[in-house]
């Protein structure tokens, strides 16, 4: 297992365009989590899923944003009309939710940049 | 709302020099605890735990104590390298983990030769 990967690693978008960022967390993991960070913050939590169910979706999550798991195993997350607020890392983890050694792991992120 | 306060950087230390960065939380319940480390262009790494009170997390030389009495988590190293230099993170998870993280706002350490 490659851990969580993450694609693309670096996006620049005009404002007001789409993005879909993918993330394909390790296979055992059912848990998988978004969060996204800007520069010199520590990582916001976004939303996340357990398996294919979106448990919670935090207010940082405007319409413009939406996430998706099918069948419980990559995730996308899109933004809709981007705008320049939007540049951040945006990070996936991931985890299970048995045994006591749980723990997230993180994927190296893609950076977003709107200009 | 939980939150994680800790101490702003950057932190520049000599190597061996002794390490403690500071970490306080504000949080409902009995939240699980971690430090996570950012090396240069790689992702968050887990670096040490601790899942109830007075537990002690350890890793590669690094240690933290959940103190509920102070509601801190303060990490320190006794003797810091060169390869410690990164981004230090404090986070809070609610109940005993798998919740989403709360994380503190970073704090930057470089250690010079």
């Amino acid at each position: 297992d490659t851990g969580v990967s993450q694609n693309p690693r670096h996006k620049i978008t005009k404002r007001g365009q789409n993005v879909t960022f993918r993330c394909d967390p390790i296979s055992e993991h059912n848990r998988l989590y978004w969060y996204r960070q800007t520069l010199g913050q520590g990582p916001e939590f976004l939303t996340y899923f357990q398996n294919e169910a979106q448990l919670e979706k935090s207010r940082l999550l405007s319409d413009r944003f939406s996430a998706e798991r099918p069948k419980g195993s990559f995730s996308t997350l899109e933004i809709q009309r981007t705008e320049q607020g939007d540049s951040a890392m945006y990070l996936c983890a991931s985890s299970e939710t048995t045994g006591t050694d749980y723990g997230y792991t993180f994927g190296s992120g893609t950076r977003l940049t709107v200009v | 709302g939980d939150s994680v306060t800790q101490m702003e950087g950057p932190v520049t230390l000599s190597e061996e020099a002794f390490l403690t960065i500071n970490c306080t939380y504000t949080a409902t319940g009995y939240p699980s605890l971690f430090w996570y480390v950012q090396y240069p262009g790689e992702g968050l790494q887990l670096l040490l735990k601790a899942t109830k009170a007075d537990d002690k997390g350890s890793n590669k030389g690094f240690e933290a104590t959940y103190r509920k009495e102070t509601t801190s988590f303060h990490l320190e190293k006794g003797s810091v390298q060169v390869s410690d230099s990164a981004v230090y993170f404090c986070a809070l998870s609610r109940n005993s983990g798998n919740t989403p993280l709360v994380f503190g706002k970073g704090t930057r350490l470089s250690v010079i030769a």
